[in-house]
């Protein structure tokens, strides 16, 4: 079953623009990772947040964790055209295995 | 470094039939994952290999049955296919079982 659920399920942005989605998620995690895809490709890994952790960089991202109202932001800075793909985050529970996806976000970026 | 590798690309096949997918995870990695991702959704866990064994099953029925050989390869066995199997099938690897996975480009299952 899902766990995350995306917000918005798509947006729409002009480059240059950032771009913020959100993900609510139902049971405690033992980290919450976000990821891409490109259409009809394989999923890329972006950026993992333990639940500890509130807030983390990795270049144009910036991923926030509030576990007390079980969600999550991405947003993206300066977004490109490249950026145009659907964001998914995926959380990990304690004592478990397996991963859990939300239905995902469509971003695009219009040049 | 060869990241995950993922064969065939595409398969058609047809109701009742049965069908087997297959999955190299990327150097260095020991667990392999797979997931079922339908038109316009999140990839759906199906179950996960550790040293050969699997470790964890989602919520998919025993049609589906799985493999891990020695080198860390995997296989997905999906019997008696129904139309509703048609999905994008991923398969991902990663060093332990909360760590970043790396997915392959998945294999495109059409039910005819």
């Amino acid at each position: 079953s899902q766990q995350g659920e995306e917000d918005p399920q798509a947006l729409s942005i002009q480059e240059g623009e950032n771009a913020t989605m959100n993900c609510s998620y139902k049971t405690s995690i033992n980290n919450l990772q976000w990821y891409r895809q490109n259409s009809g490709r394989g999923l890329v890994h972006l950026i993992l947040i333990r639940s500890n952790e509130r807030e983390k960089h990795s270049g144009r991202l910036r991923v926030t964790l509030d576990t007390s109202k079980k969600s999550s932001s991405l947003l993206i800075t300066a977004s490109r055209a490249a950026d145009t793909a659907s964001y998914f985050c995926a959380t990990h529970q304690w004592n478990n295995n397996d991963m859990r996806f939300g239905a995902g976000t469509r971003l695009t970026v219009k040049p | 470094d060869a990241g995950v590798t993922q064969s065939p690309t595409h398969l058609i096949k047809t109701r009742g039939q049965q069908v087997t997918l297959r999955c190299s995870p990327k150097s260095g990695h020991d667990t392999v994952s797979w997931y079922q991702q339908a038109l316009g959704q999140g990839p759906q866990f199906i179950f996960q290999y550790y040293e050969e064994e699997e470790r964890q099953r989602g919520n998919f029925p025993d049609r589906f049955s799985g493999h891990q050989f020695p080198n860390y390869s995997s296989e997905l066995n999906v019997n008696a296919l129904l139309l509703g199997d048609s999905a994008l099938y991923l398969c991902a690897s990663s060093k332990d079982r909360d760590q970043p996975q790396h997915f392959g480009d998945g294999t495109r299952l059409s039910i005819l």
